[in-house]
């Protein structure tokens, strides 16, 4: 199985500020054949289900606010939130769909300084 | 737009069967371009992968290692739905269950599937006596 691993497990930080969050892969999840990171950004308030955020790591999904930014390729990734807003406090998890099964990090807490 | 509708019962007795079911809206199971998922969540295994039905051309089912012995997946075309079954449940499998699609893709490499992007609104199912 690949294990995805992410830090910070929380962060705080103050609203306007940039929030990084990291995942590793165990193993590249870059298929070499589309040039495709087959990786994706999930955001989870609570109560909710996890809303998919990015995939291809870094193609925004429909209606995500251009704050957030996905980067990397192979095995080590970030998402990036360019200015934290108060509505993204929530838990954010990396995921692998390359190969089943799918697997998830861990997720990261962030919060309002 | 494509949504997700889970029922089920929201308490199970260990060594029974867990069944929740997911209707869709806006989509078909028997689409050849999305694969339909079952996810679990709780504390301790935070977010797991049980397993997935698809179809192209027929039914593929994959499944988790850890559960392959105790969970099938069934589509039902009739009420375009498809179900969780697990069987001889413990209280480790208490958690909340999701429903996820996943977009298909059939192109020069052949086929593949992106990332889950519609979600059930969860069943928190309890395995107890």
């Amino acid at each position: 199985d690949i294990v995805m691993t992410q830090s910070p497990d929380s962060l705080a930080a103050s609203l306007g500020e940039r929030a990084t969050i990291n995942c590793k892969s165990s193993q590249s999840v870059l298929y070499g054949s589309n040039n495709k990171n087959y990786l994706a950004w999930y955001q989870q308030k609570p109560g909710q289900p996890p809303k998919l955020l990015i995939y291809w790591a870094s193609t925004r999904e429909s209606g995500v606010p251009d704050r957030f930014s996905g980067s990397g390729s192979g095995t080590d990734f970030t998402l990036t939130i360019s200015s934290l807003q108060a509505e993204d406090v929530a838990v954010y998890y990396c995921q692998q769909y390359f190969i089943i099964p799918l697997t998830f990090g861990g997720g990261t807490k962030v919060e309002i300084k | 737009q494509v949504q997700l509708q889970q029922s089920g019962p929201g308490l199970v007795k260990p060594s029974q069967t867990l069944s929740l079911t997911c209707a869709i809206s806006g989509d078909s199971v028997s689409s050849k371009s999305a694969a339909w998922n079952w996810i679990r969540q709780s504390p301790s295994r935070g977010l797991e992968w049980l397993g997935r039905t698809s179809y192209r051309s027929k039914w593929y089912n994959d499944y988790a290692v850890s559960v392959k012995s105790r969970i099938t997946i069934n589509p039902d075309t009739s009420k375009n739905l498809f179900s969780l079954q697990l069987i001889s449940v413990t209280p480790e499998d208490t958690a909340v269950y999701y429903c996820t699609r996943s977009v298909g893709y059939d192109d020069y490499i052949g086929y593949y599937y992106s990332a889950m992007d519609v979600w059930g609104q969860g069943t928190t199912v309890t395995v107890s006596s």
